[in-house]
Parts: structure tokens; C-alpha cells; sequence
């Protein structure tokens, strides 16, 4: 089955700077790959998705990579702001156009802006 | 819109004592699911309905978990009797219809002593 891996489990970086979290996946089929950010004692929100037929995909300061050949995606926040501290998960599922699908969810990413 | 509305937000209870948790969907979504999340790790899908019915259990402990979402709407999700193991954040989220994005709860933070 697949299988996400999500690196680094905690990310510090200076307010206005760039931060990178990196996500890889197993399985080959795997076509929908969705991130989302979670605050303390809040449910995971969706912020950005992307699908296989992709390469990238951006919204304001937040955007996603795709390399379909290195089973690896990356969510780039630019010019990060103190209310970009969260936690921050990305997934995947290898049948997204089917009913029965379900995401694998890597293990979440930590993300600290200092002043 | 209102957001897909969950209670209690937190509940302690003794081991061995029963607990359910209230879920209400986002209105118009078909779809809801029930996730574990345990501290520092992603959430994990305990089960998934379609409308009124179960479509997705596989990962839902049945000796002591169950679930229901009678009239399609609402839902509850029941452990008797709870373990210390099953302190954790369960999630409640919806979608439109299945697969489409999925809007999540605030959770209920379960501690069991």
C-alpha cells in the first residue's frame, strides 16, 4: 500500500524568509496530493492540492511541487508570516477519481516563524 | 457556511467507562469520516459513510468502537469500554460527495485515565 513520508518533522525559520517541507510517497499510481495546515486545537484545513497531471500549482505566497518521476511533492511558503506557525501535513491517495479511495497522511511538519 | 461542528471539544473519563463523540457535518455533504489523531502524527481514517451507510471500516477497532450516522446526517462514534490507549484527538470531517476535499472539525480531545 502506499506509504508518506514527510521531512522535517520540525522547521524554524525567520519571519519574511522561505520554508520548504518535502513529502515523498511509494506508490507509483498515486495521482491527488493535498496539504493542509493545522493549528493548535483546530482540525486540519486544506491549503493547497495538487494533481498528477501537474507539475505545479500556486496561490499567493503558497505553492506545490510535483516530480511524478522521484515519487516526490514539496509545499514552498514564501515570505512567511507569524500566522503561518502551524503544523503542516501533507497526503496522498493512489485513486483519487474512485469511490473507495483514502489518503495516506504523512506524519506533519512543524513550522516555527521567528520574529 | 457553518464548519462541520463537533462535541464535546474535551472529555475525561476513567478507564472502562464508555464515551461517544457527536459529529455535524457541513449541510449538503454526503460524505463523513472519523479520524484518530494521535499526538505528533497525521490523522488516521477510523471509517467512512456515504450517506447513511458505512462504505469504509476497515480500520475501525470493532470489539470496542462503533458508529452510526442514522437519517444521513449526523453521527456519533461510541467506545465501550475505553482503554488508556485510545486517548487521543478524534476528527470528524465531510465532504460534498466522495472523493472530493474533505473540511474537518476542531476534534474532541479524549483523555482516558
Amino acid at each position: 500500500g502506499e506509504n508518506v513520508e514527510q521531512h522535517p518533522s520540525t522547521l524554524s525559520v525567520q519571519e519574511g524568509d522561505s520554508a520548504v517541507i518535502k513529502c515523498t510517497y511509494s506508490d507509483s499510481a498515486s495521482n491527488y496530493f493535498p496539504w493542509y495546515k493545522q493549528e493548535l486545537g483546530k482540525g486540519p484545513q486544506l491549503i493547497i492540492d495538487i494533481r498528477s497531471n501537474v507539475g505545479e500549482k500556486k496561490d499567493q505566497r503558497i505553492a506545490v511541487t510535483l516530480n511524478k518521476t522521484a515519487k516526490h511533492f514539496s509545499l514552498h511558503i514564501t515570505e512567511t508570516q507569524p500566522e503561518d506557525s502551524a503544523v503542516y501535513f501533507c497526503a496522498a491517495t493512489p485513486s483519487f477519481m474512485d469511490s473507495n479511495y483514502q489518503l495516506i497522511w504523512g506524519a506533519g511538519t512543524k513550522l516555527i516563524i521567528k520574529p | 457556511e457553518a464548519g462541520v461542528v463537533q462535541s464535546p471539544r474535551y472529555k475525561i473519563i476513567e478507564k472502562k467507562q464508555p464515551v461517544a463523540f457527536w459529529c455535524n457535518p457541513i449541510s449538503g455533504h454526503n460524505t463523513l469520516y472519523w479520524y484518530l489523531q494521535n499526538l505528533g502524527q497525521g490523522p488516521e481514517l477510523l471509517i467512512r459513510y456515504e450517506n447513511e451507510e458505512a462504505v469504509d471500516d476497515s480500520q475501525l477497532p470493532k470489539d470496542r468502537f462503533s458508529a452510526e450516522r442514522l437519517k444521513g446526517v449526523d453521527s456519533t462514534l461510541k467506545i465501550q469500554p475505553a482503554e488508556l490507549g485510545d486517548s487521543a484527538v478524534y476528527l470528524c470531517a465531510s465532504s460534498l460527495t466522495s472523493p472530493d476535499t474533505q473540511y474537518f472539525g476542531p476534534g474532541t480531545r479524549l483523555t482516558v485515565l
